[in-house]
């Protein structure tokens, strides 16, 4: 079967930094994608892994750890504009790519 | 190079009625998914479609939902006979072949009176 679990709900102060677990069970592994979505808008690509290890683009990181089924996703230097819902997804391995998403995270930064 | 263009943004149908939500992927991108996402929750997968061709439909309600990906035109998601608890945001995200990235359009918001 497929599980995807995140916290639902985060509170982090600005400045500082925040993680945001995700751990998968799926009928097989092909990567696993972050997006950001504000409230009424479109998801947007933050990140993507296929390999265990840790990808840092700027204040956002994001690792992996296949034999555990756990991703996190680091956030840095936190600011207001990251207050968002953080949504984890695993790309399922089969002969196709099917797209799977979790719960998502919603994480509110204070001042 | 336009987005993934979904529309309208808002439609608003009385139950019985029928929508048809449509999205345009980006170009050179020939695979599509639909996802509905209902308030405070995360994106459900209901299908993925390549041109003429369902590939994964596990997601959607049997009867009543029904998606296309024609060889021309929009990818085209029906909902027919709606019911209020069909009301939620609707999705579309296209990916080339090979593609790691989903794209995602702007959304339709259905409300069902």
């Amino acid at each position: 079967g497929q599980n995807i679990d995140q916290p639902t709900e985060m509170t982090a102060t600005e400045g500082a930094i925040v993680q945001i677990n995700c751990t998968y069970q799926t009928s097989g592994f092909n990567g696993l994608f972050w997006y950001q979505q504000h409230a009424g808008e479109a998801p947007t690509f933050l990140s993507y892994n296929v390999l265990d290890g840790l990808e840092e683009k700027g204040r956002f990181s994001s690792f992996l750890s296949r034999s555990k089924g756990y991703s996190y996703l680091l956030l840095k230097e936190l600011q207001m504009k990251d207050s968002a819902s953080y949504l984890c997804a695993v790309r399922e391995e089969t002969s196709y790519d099917k797209v799977i998403f979790g719960p998502g995270t919603s994480l509110s930064v204070i001042p | 190079n336009a987005g993934v263009m979904q529309n309208p943004r808002h439609l608003v149908r009385r139950r019985g009625q029928e929508a048809r939500l449509r999205c345009s992927p980006m170009k050179g991108h020939s695979h599509v998914y639909w996802y509905r996402q209902l308030p405070e929750e995360g994106l459900k997968f209901m299908v993925y479609l390549q041109k003429e061709n369902i590939i994964d439909e596990s997601g959607m309600p049997k009867e009543r939902f029904s998606a296309e990906f024609p060889k021309e035109g929009p990818s085209i998601l029906r909902i027919q006979q709606v019911v209020r608890g069909d009301s939620a945001a609707y999705f579309c995200a296209s990916s080339p072949p090979q593609g790691r990235k989903l794209f995602f359009g702007s959304g339709t918001q259905l409300s069902v009176l």
